[in-house]
């Protein structure tokens, strides 16, 4: 158990629709990551949130909005949903302060389906 | 753009037969390269940091090790619970805390 907890694990919607995943991190930790891994395309980076404050932004399409709360929980948006957004969503934290040494806790995911 | 590929993507091995699996990378300056083990229906986990040439990290019967264009994680005599999907990630100079994925090796070691 990563300590990084996600809801829901599964999900399954319609074209158009709009969705939230929600992610807890670890205890302690303020830095949280948002994954996507879908077959064709492997792990991919969203969006990073450190102290409830955006640091860092990679393919992330513009449909797709994330947060982090003062209590340090993060919500990803999803919205107008397409066939392609059926995907493994993966939320990460980590430890912060020093070097970052590559050691993301990674939750079990959400499995999104778009029908 | 960073690129990760790993080979092979898929690798079957029995208990016991020692064996490779490759990571290059193309990358604007190496900040970091990092291993993880995902099993089935679950998150990765992670495994090892290398952040320079000729560097080396052992975990029980895995070990990894880095040159300029590659990364090597070496299994000596694999066990069935050594089976799971092993993703390589490279962190560049300039890209705060963000990890380019390869594709992953998915290992089945047979007992």
């Amino acid at each position: 158990d990563s300590g990084v907890t996600q809801t829901p694990k599964h999900l399954i919607t319609a074209t158009g629709q709009r969705v939230t995943l929600r992610c807890s991190p670890r205890s302690g930790d303020l830095s949280v990551y948002w994954y996507q891994q879908s077959l064709d395309q492997g792990l991919q980076f969203l969006i990073q949130y450190y102290n409830g404050e955006e640091r860092a932004k990679g393919n992330i399409l513009e449909r797709f909005s994330a947060q982090q709360f003062p209590d340090l929980h993060s919500e990803l948006n999803l919205s107008s949903l397409e066939l392609g957004d059926s995907a493994l969503y993966f939320c990460a934290s980590s430890v912060d302060g020093g070097g970052f040494t590559g050691e993301l806790f990674f939750g079990e995911g959400s499995r999104l389906t778009v029908l | 753009e960073d690129q990760v590929t790993q080979s092979p993507e898929a690798l079957r091995l029995q208990e016991g037969e020692s064996s490779s699996l490759n990571c290059s990378y193309t990358v604007s300056g190496l900040r970091g390269l990092f291993w993880y083990r995902q099993d089935p229906g679950k998150g990765p986990e992670f495994l090892f940091t290398l952040y320079s040439a000729g560097e080396e990290k052992e975990k029980e019967r895995l070990k990894a090790t880095l040159t300029k264009k590659e990364s090597f994680l070496h299994i000596t005599a694999p066990k069935p619970e050594d089976s799971a999907t092993y993703l390589c990630a490279v962190q560049a100079e300039g890209s705060a805390r963000q990890l380019t994925f390869g594709s992953g090796t998915q290992l089945t070691v047979l007992p």
